[in-house]
């Protein structure tokens, strides 16, 4: 099973900055199959980052994704107030999926 | 626009077995373009992949999981099921059905979740 570690756990900034997300994978995970979602408390979790660097529907260009093997980042340019959530990375291989644990962007 | 729902029992006693239902509107559950799958998130934790479907009838499990698991569909009615038997109080969470890219496997399109707590 490949397992998916994300740092930091939690991020604090303040709006407009920008915030970068790290997902490292114990094994090498084709690009194609690197996710990232949003997650507010409440709610279910929202695609945002699918194939590693493409943006899912109606995702602001604000939001990018990339790198390859083990080593993805997602980067948010400049934070809305609405972008402070949690963040999880998600791979798919031999027909299973596996989440990492989380990363929580909180306001500073 | 395509939506999934949840539906099931919210509570479950303890060695017994969890069934949950996914409705499938606004949309087809037999295209090929995508398949369907079941995610859980314990209160206050991350995101655990229970199993998935596809409209055929094919199913893919979480290994941890898989002795206690069965994922069935039934495209007359659009929905698809979870069957987790001999619950504890570990599987307490929320469930969530989502629907699944084909060539991408990542999850588009989730239901609303539903809280079910294993509790005598």
């Amino acid at each position: 099973e490949i397992v998916l570690t994300q740092s930091p756990g939690t991020l604090s900034l303040s709006p407009g900055e920008r915030a970068t997300l790290s997902c490292r994978a114990s094994q090498s995970v084709s690009s194609s199959y690197l996710a990232w979602y949003q997650q507010k408390p409440g709610q279910a979790p929202r695609l945002l980052i699918y194939g590693a660097s493409s943006r899912a529907t109606g995702i602001p260009d604000r939001f990018s994704g990339s790198g390859s093997g083990t080593d993805f980042t997602l980067t948010i340019s400049r934070l809305e107030p609405e972008d402070f959530a949690v963040y999880y990375c998600q791979q798919y291989g031999s027909s299973s999926f596996t989440f990492g644990p989380g990363t929580k962007v909180e306001i500073k | 626009q395509l939506q999934l729902q949840e539906s099931g029992p919210g509570l479950v006693k303890p060695s017994e077995t969890l069934s949950l239902t996914c409705t499938v509107s606004g949309g087809s559950i037999s295209s090929e373009s995508y398949y369907w799958g079941w995610v859980r998130q314990p209160p206050g934790k991350g995101l655990e992949w229970i199993g998935t479907v596809y409209y055929s009838g094919s199913t893919y499990y979480n290994p941890s999981l898989k002795s206690r698991i069965t994922i069935s569909v039934d495209t007359s009615k659009s929905q698809f099921s979870l069957k987790l038997s001999s619950v504890t109080a570990t599987d307490t969470a929320v469930y969530y059905c989502a629907r699944i890219l084909v060539g991408w496997d990542a999850f588009d399109i989730w239901g609303q979740g539903t809280l079910v707590t294993v509790s005598s």
